[in-house]
C-alpha cells in the first residue's frame, strides 16, 4: 500500500532557530500533501495544503512566513518552522493522497514529528 | 470552511459492549467521510470510510452510517476489545482537504 515517510520523528531545537521536516511518499507520486498540527490529546488541525510545483495554500490563522512549505517534487514536501518558539512545540504530521488511479481513496499519514522548542 | 463536531470526547465501555461515536458537519458539499484510529504517539490509521452516495458501510465489527440530510455520521464498534482503546477521529472532505473532528478517546475496560 501507499507509504508516507516523515523525518525526523523527534527534534529538539533552541528558541529562534529553524527546523525542517520532510514528508516523502515512498511508492507513489503525490501531487498534493497536507500538513497538520496536533496538540496533546487534541485533534489534527489542517495547517496547509502543499501542491507540487506551486505555492502552498494555508488555512486561516496559519502564518505562511513562519511555516514555510515547499513541494519541489511529486514525492517530497517540506515544512520549515522558522524562528521557532516554545509555543510552536507540537506534533506535526503530514499526509498524502495517491493519484486517483491508485486503488485506495484514503489518505496516508506520515509517522509524525514531535517538535520541542526549548 | 467545513466545521466538524464530534461527540463524545471520552467514552468508556466494558469489553464486549458496543461503542458509538457521532460526528456532524456543516458543509453539504462534503462527500467523503473517513474515520481514523490513533494510538498514542502514532500516526492516524484509516479504519473505515464512507462516501456521500452510500448510507451505511460495514467491515467486520466496525460500521459507519451517514445521514446526508441531517449532516451527521456515526461510527459503530461492536464486541469491543481492549485493543480497540485509542483515540478516534472523524473527518469530512470535499475534494482534497480534510477537516477533522475533535476526537474521541475510547477506553475498553477488560
Amino acid at each position: 500500500g501507499a507509504v508516507v515517510s516523515q523525518h525526523p520523528s523527534r527534534v529538539i531545537c533552541k528558541s529562534g532557530t529553524s527546523v525542517k521536516i520532510e514528508c516523502r511518499s515512498l511508492d507513489f507520486q503525490a501531487t498534493t500533501m497536507f500538513w497538520y498540527r496536533q496538540f496533546p490529546k487534541k485533534s489534527l488541525m489542517l495547517m496547509a495544503t502543499s501542491n507540487e510545483g506551486s505555492k502552498a495554500t494555508y488555512e486561516q490563522g496559519v502564518e505562511k512566513d513562519k511555516f514555510l512549505i515547499n513541494h519541489a517534487s511529486l514525492t517530497l514536501s517540506t515544512l520549515t518552522v522558522t524562528s521557532a518558539h516554545p509555543e510552536d512545540s507540537s506534533f506535526y504530521i503530514c499526509s498524502a493522497r495517491a493519484r486517483p488511479t491508485e486503488r485506495t481513496y484514503g489518505y496516508t499519514f506520515g509517522s509524525g514529528t514531535r517538535l520541542t522548542v526549548v | 470552511g467545513e466545521n466538524v463536531e464530534q461527540h463524545p470526547s471520552t467514552l468508556s465501555v466494558q469489553e464486549g459492549d458496543s461503542a458509538v461515536i457521532k460526528c456532524t458537519y456543516s458543509d453539504s458539499a462534503s462527500n467523503y467521510f473517513p474515520w481514523y484510529k490513533q494510538e498514542l504517539g502514532k500516526r492516524p490509521q484509516l479504519i473505515i470510510d464512507i462516501r456521500s452516495n452510500v448510507g451505511e458501510k460495514k467491515d467486520q465489527r466496525i460500521a459507519v452510517t451517514l445521514n446526508k440530510t441531517a449532516k451527521h455520521f456515526s461510527l459503530h464498534i461492536t464486541e469491543t476489545q481492549p485493543e480497540d482503546s485509542a483515540v478516534y477521529f472523524c473527518a469530512a472532505s470535499m475534494g482534497n482537504q480534510f477537516y477533522f473532528g475533535t476526537g474521541t478517546s475510547l477506553t475498553v475496560i477488560p
